[in-house]
Order: C-alpha cells, then structure tokens, then sequence
C-alpha cells in the first residue's frame, strides 16, 4: 500500500461542476506535487509545493486549481473542466531536496 | 530541454527469461535517475534510482541499472523475470539537487507468460 492517499479513488463530473481532489501524506514530507496521466503515456508535471508555497505551474490551465493547506494535505480544485481533461490525476511527495517521490494510487477523472 | 528516451515500447518475454530495457536523456548538466513500476492497478512504486557514485544500481525485486554516462543511458536489467513482473516501467530523470522536475519516459508495458 501506499503512503500517499488520494480521495476519490474515481469521479465522474459534467463540465459545469466544481469538485475537489485530495492528497494526504504523513511522512513529514515538504514537497507535493501534481500529475496528469493519459492512457498508455507518462505522468505529465503539473504543479509543485515546496514548504506549502507553489514553486512550478507548468502552465495549466486555471481550471486547475491547487491549494495546500498544510504540510500534510494538497488539493485539487476543478471547475469548468473539459473532457479532454479526463484523466488519471495522481499525487506524490517527496523530502525536499535530492529524494525520490513517492505517489498515491490516484483519482481516475471522468468529464462528461 | 530535458527529456527521456524508452525505446522499447512492448516487450514479451517467457518467464525466466532476461531483462533489459532502455532508457536514454537528453541533458547537458548531472543528473539524478530512476525506474519506476506501475503494476496494473496499483500506484507508481520506486524500483531504484541514481544519485551519485557506483553507476551499477541495484533496487528492489531483483533489478538492477547501470548508469553510462558516455551514452547518457540508464538500462534497467533482471537476469530472470517472472509473472508478477508484468508491468509498466517508466524510466524518469531530474537535475541533480533540484529532484522536483521531474521528467517521466513513454513507458515500455511487460508481459511475462508463465
């Protein structure tokens, strides 16, 4: 099992709706960070935390919305999403510094 | 830019059967290296990774990495795989002290039959 626990495990929203994703950690970690994955490609960067501040937006778009609220936690806010937006969008963490991440099991994303 | 070469996109072996798939970057500076495994249904686990030091890295479950810095390779070796192995591997590279960018290869997806 993993660390890092992301909820929902899946959602399914029209592209009217406002719906938030979650990540949760307690390994004292002080970065997190947030992917997108397609089917059958690489998990893509999309935002990074460090100390709780965002340090990377790889230019996405401001549907997205991240917030991280504490140390522990980091969300998602989605808002107006497209269907292309449907994804599997997964969580990681990482010590800051050279260290390796560490990632949830993710939120498979349906827009209808 | 930095970015990861997986050429083997599909691999099919037999169970005992080895193991080697590529990966290579393009970077001009030092760089940190990984393998990662995604086992159908589960979550982006760490095989191993690459900081510094011994270029030969060995992770869990029996792999093991050598990094050539001449061929900006970092190829992933089982001497024998087995079932359970059937995986999606996706190599991934970042600077070196700045792991946050972290940047992923296309995968290869393999299939182990008994």
């Amino acid at each position: 099992d993993t660390e890092v626990t992301q909820t929902p495990k899946h959602l399914v929203m029209g592209m009217t709706n406002k719906k938030s994703l979650k990540c949760e950690q307690h390994m004292g970690h002080r970065a997190m960070y947030w992917y997108k994955q397609k089917a059958k490609k690489p998990p893509e960067l999309m935002f990074v935390y460090s100390y709780e501040k965002l340090s990377i937006n790889e230019s996405v778009p401001s549907r997205f919305s991240p917030e991280c609220p504490n140390s522990s936690l980091l969300n998602l806010h989605l808002h107006a999403l497209q269907p292309e937006d449907s994804a599997l969008y997964l969580c990681a963490s990482s010590q800051i510094g050279n260290q390796p991440q560490h990632f949830g099991d993710g939120t498979r994303l349906s827009i209808l | 830019a930095q970015s990861v070469s997986q050429h083997n996109h599909h691999v099919i072996l037999s169970e005992a059967a080895s193991l080697e798939l590529g990966c290579n970057y393009s970077y001009g500076g030092t760089v940190n290296l990984f393998w990662y495994v995604q086992y159908p249904g589960q979550h982006l686990q760490l095989l191993l990774k690459y900081f510094s030091g011994d270029p030969l890295v060995k992770g869990i479950k029996g792999f093991e990495a050598e990094f050539i810095k001449s061929k900006f390779s970092f190829n992933l070796r089982k001497p024998s795989v087995q079932w359970s192995d059937t995986a999606e591997y996706f190599c991934a590279v970042s600077r070196t002290y700045n792991t946050d960018k972290l940047i992923f290869g296309t995968g290869t997806r393999l299939q182990v039959f008994p």
